[in-house]
């Protein structure tokens, strides 16, 4: 079994900074099938990356993801109001999903 | 637009069943795996089960393998969760998703979700 651990668990940042979270797998992932998926509240997930660097259609280019092996990143470049959610990454070979981290406004 | 549109939640006692659906517009349905995931209250994300174009692979979440069983018609748009054997552990919110491509667990589209709330 996977564990992803994201963090950290909650981010208190405002609107214009730059977000980074993180996501480290417990042991090293076949990296093109990592995600990444906002969520909030009251409203069902929204996919934002795939392959750990893709972005969805419609997904603004202010989010971008990396990373490999064990350690993977979302970073917002510029938060905009509609940012402030949680975001879940998931490593779709084996379904599991990290706990979340907390996006919210400082 | 891709809709996705859940039914069949309510209240259950455990040990008892329920059947979710899930009607599907607004792409060709049969050209897509199509897969549920659960949240339960305040919790994170949980993949349930998933099945092909073509029902041929399916796959189950350890947690529910053995009591659950997905289906889909494809001449209906519909996908389907019978729930077995259902315990408290198994409320949360349930969302039909529709799979990216091929037979990855890559959800693109979801619904809004169906409650499933067991208890005595």
């Amino acid at each position: 079994e996977i564990v992803l651990t994201q963090s950290p668990g909650t981010l208190s940042l405002s609107p214009g900074e730059r977000a980074t979270l993180s996501c480290r797998a417990s042991q090293s992932v076949y990296s093109s099938y990592v995600a990444w998926y906002q969520q909030k509240p009251g409203q069902a997930p929204r996919l934002l990356i795939y392959h750990a660097s893709i972005r969805a259609t419609d997904i603004p280019d202010r989010f971008s993801g990396s990373g490999s092996g064990t350690d993977f990143t979302l970073t917002i470049s510029r938060l905009e109001p509609e940012d402030f959610a949680v975001y879940y990454c998931h490593h779709y070979g084996s379904s599991f999903f990290g706990q979340g981290t907390k996006l919210e406004i400082k | 637009e891709v809709q996705l549109v859940e039914s069949g939640g309510g209240l259950v006692q455990p040990g008892r069943s329920l059947r979710l659906s899930c009607a599907a517009s607004g792409f060709t349905f049969d050209d897509y795996a199509m897969h549920w995931v659960r949240q339960a209250p305040g919790k994170g994300l949980e993949w349930v089960s998933s099945i092909t174009w073509n029902s041929v692979g399916i796959a189950y979440a350890d947690s529910v393998k053995g009591r659950f069983t997905i289906s889909r018609d494809n001449a209906k748009n519909s996908l389907y969760l019978q729930m077995n054997s259902l315990r408290t552990q198994d409320t949360a919110l349930y969302y039909c998703a529709k799979g990216l491509y091929g037979d990855l667990r890559l959800f693109d589209y979801w619904g809004q979700g169906t409650v499933v709330t067991v208890s005595s």
